[in-house]
């Protein structure tokens, strides 16, 4: 049972690009995190999707970051005219319910804006 | 709003000794709490979970417990060896199901 996936690992992007980064969950999970850890700072919540479905954005920037769950295919976390801002690692993870269930994380995308 | 801490900040201790990383929460009214291990430039290793209705949870040479009432969970390793050095999180999921991490103590095991 293959775990979370993630991709690319590493991302570099020059300022104003795009960068999208991919995440699939395991096998059986429908429950989707994206999480942002920033040098020398913990880790922080940004979006939970179910398959179609926005749950919970409240730690995504307003602008320039999306998300999306589809019904086929991985999640994917979009952010539009990357700054440097923005450099950091990407981490998904995935879960097979909401309440009380494990978190199992992939091995992140580390973006570099240059 | 939740708020997770976690100390020490980072610890460096020789093989073979036991271990106390402790993690305290502001809000006590969670669903569960957990514990990941990270090593450098790597993803989040799940380690532990311990359910709001349970005292602590058991892996190995690690012990977790859980005391809601006071806010606060240890991870307890016994007779650390150098494959433990990493980074410890601490993660505590209330009713929004999202979960505060803690920044986390770094452990050094030296032979």
């Amino acid at each position: 049972n293959a775990g979370v996936m993630q991709n690319p690992r590493h991302l570099v992007r020059r300022r104003g690009q795009e960068a999208r980064l991919r995440c699939s969950p395991m096998k059986g999970h429908s429950h989707v995190y994206w999480y942002r850890q920033l040098p020398e700072e913990g880790l922080k919540f940004m979006v939970y999707l179910q398959k179609e479905n926005i749950i919970d954005e409240s730690g995504m920037p307003k602008e320039r970051f999306s998300a999306e769950f589809p019904k086929e295919g991985p999640s994917i976390l979009r952010i539009q005219q990357v700054v440097r801002g923005d450099s950091a690692a990407y981490f998904c993870a995935s879960s097979d319910s909401p309440s009380g269930a494990e978190q199992y994380f992939g091995p992140g995308t580390r973006l570099t804006v240059t | 709003k939740q708020e997770v801490t976690q100390i020490p900040a980072a610890l460096s201790v020789p093989e073979g000794e036991n271990l106390v990383l402790n993690c305290s929460f502001t809000d006590s009214a969670i669903y569960n709490l957990q514990w990941f291990r990270q090593d450098p430039g790597k993803g989040l290793t799940s380690l532990l979970l311990i359910q709001s209705s349970q005292r602590e949870q058991t892996s190995g040479r690690l012990n977790a417990s859980l005391d809601k009432s006071s806010g606060r969970s240890t991870l307890y390793i016994a007779a650390s060896q150098p494959g433990d050095s990493a980074t410890y999180l601490c993660a505590a999921s209330g009713g929004s199901y999202i979960p505060t991490f803690g920044r986390g103590t770094s452990l050094i095991v030296h032979p």
